[in-house]
């Protein structure tokens, strides 16, 4: 059975630092891995795509990277703010030869930053 | 450009009902999915439609069915409600199914 898995499942730093997400996953065939933050009661907002055949992505003060070897990837936040405090959810689409194309979802890092 | 719009916003239904959940996808994007959300919890995949065919399914009971439209819009249809379908339900839409998704705001389920 494929399995996203995410540690730690709850963070909480000072505001200004620096913190890392980690996200595994059990079957290096996969289509793609994307983040994702969720505010409590909300829906979904997209922060990084990555595809099977890139390493890194960045946007502002956000980089993931994606080890597929491995089974492995990371959200890299850097000098956090109050306002990250929310959840973040790593979703896999594997690659499963035609069959189900849905994505496989972590039970998330609940991130606490505090003031 | 609109995002992906799901209607409606919170939904309270008894046992035994029947819901209709909608979805509009962002202009442009042929695919449309469907995940349950319950507390806690990450989403769970339960169909994905591309081009009005279903291209996957999750693990779900046969009481939960979608179709997909022309206008490429979707409808998730859940039949014999029971207190554990109680969930946030969400649609996503993309591209092409396999090109990165953009989530709506969810529906809002309670089953009493």
């Amino acid at each position: 059975k494929q399995e996203v898995t995410q540690i730690p499942a709850a963070l909480s730093v000072p505001e200004g630092e620096n913190l890392v997400l980690n996200c595994s996953f059990t079957d290096s065939a996969i289509y793609n891995l994307q983040w994702f933050r969720q505010d409590p009661g909300k829906g979904l907002t997209s922060l990084l795509l990555i595809q099977s055949s890139q390493r890194e992505q960045t946007s502002g003060r956000l980089n993931a990277s994606l080890d597929k070897s491995s089974g492995r990837s990371t959200l890299y936040i850097a000098a956090s703010q109050p306002g990250d405090s929310a959840t973040y959810l790593c979703a896999v689409q594997f690659n499963e030869g035609g069959g189900a194309d849905g994505l496989t979802f972590g039970k998330g890092t609940h991130l606490i930053i505090q003031p | 450009d609109a995002g992906v719009t799901q209607s409606p916003t919170h939904l309270i239904k008894t046992r035994g009902q029947h819901v209709t959940l909608r979805c509009s996808p962002i202009s442009g994007h042929k695919s449309v999915s469907w995940y349950q959300q319950v507390l806690g919890q990450g989403p769970q995949f339960i169909f994905q439609y591309y081009e009005k065919e279903e291209r996957g399914r999750g693990n779900f009971p046969d009481r939960f069915s979608a179709r997909q439209f022309p206008n490429y819009s979707s409808e998730l249809n859940v039949n014999a409600l029971l207190l554990g379908d109680s969930a946030l339900y969400l649609c996503a839409s993309s591209r092409t199914g396999r090109s990165g998704y953009t989530f709506g705001s969810g529906t809002r389920l309670t089953v009493v």
